[in-house]
């Protein structure tokens, strides 16, 4: 069955420092998806990324990028020179393609990002 | 396009009370399913459908109902409320089921179960 696991609970940054929030990834599938999403703290699920389990590419867009390493099965990501407003819950999220699935995510369990000013 | 749309915000019920969370979306998404948020535990997925008519039960479905019976429409339904149902409920809808869509996400109800 197929699992994500985000083993930070809460973090906590000044701003301005980079930070990474890890994902971990489990699945039998060989077709697979993977996404983040922002949850601030007004409450909504805003999507950030997906990624296909066929493009390893590093992502970049402004301060925000993503590394997907399918040998360790992450898909972490990094957000540089941190802002006050980049506190949020973060979650990643799987689907797997062979079964259909975007309607099937299987979200971690979040991390809470706190930046400081 | 409004998205998705979710109503209540906010409702408190009483153990034993019924009532159905609504979800539409105006995106022509066949694809729409229902997730709760619980303190530490992520999002789970409780019910989804692939289009009118069908639906399926997802990894928490037990307590809830739902049907489809139009593409705008996935309203889910709490026969009797309990409180392990306090929660927060989220809609979400997708365009296509092969794994690669984006899923869009109501700003969800906070249901208070007493």
């Amino acid at each position: 069955a197929q699992k994500v696991t985000q083993a930070q609970t809460e973090i906590s940054v000044v701003e301005k420092e980079d930070v990474t929030l890890d994902c971990v990834y489990e699945t039998r599938d060989t077709t697979y998806y993977l996404f983040w999403y922002k949850q601030p703290p007004s409450g909504e699920l805003v999507f950030l990324i997906r990624r296909n389990s066929f493009d390893e590419q590093n992502e970049i867009s402004g301060r925000y990028s993503w590394n997907f390493q399918k040998s360790t099965s992450s898909f972490n990501f990094t957000i540089t020179a941190s802002q006050v407003v980049d506190s949020a819950v973060y979650f990643c999220a799987l689907s797997e393609g062979s079964q259909g699935g975007s309607e099937k995510l299987v979200f971690g369990k979040g991390t809470k990002l706190t930046v400081n000013p | 396009n409004a998205g998705v749309t979710q109503t209540p915000k906010f409702q408190v019920l009483k153990t034993g009370q019924s009532m159905t969370l609504q979800c539409a979306q105006d995106m022509n998404h066949e694809y729409m399913s229902w997730y709760r948020q619980d303190p530490g535990m992520g999002l789970r997925l409780i019910h989804y459908s692939v289009g009118a008519g069908i639906t399926d039960q997802g990894e928490v479905p037990n307590g809830y109902n739902v049907s489809r019976s139009t593409t705008e429409d996935f309203p889910l339904r709490l026969l009797s409320a309990a409180p392990s149902q306090t929660s927060v409920y989220f809609c979400a809808s997708t365009s296509g089921g092969s794994g690669q869509e984006t899923q869009y996400f109501g700003p969800g109800t906070r249901l208070l179960v007493l």
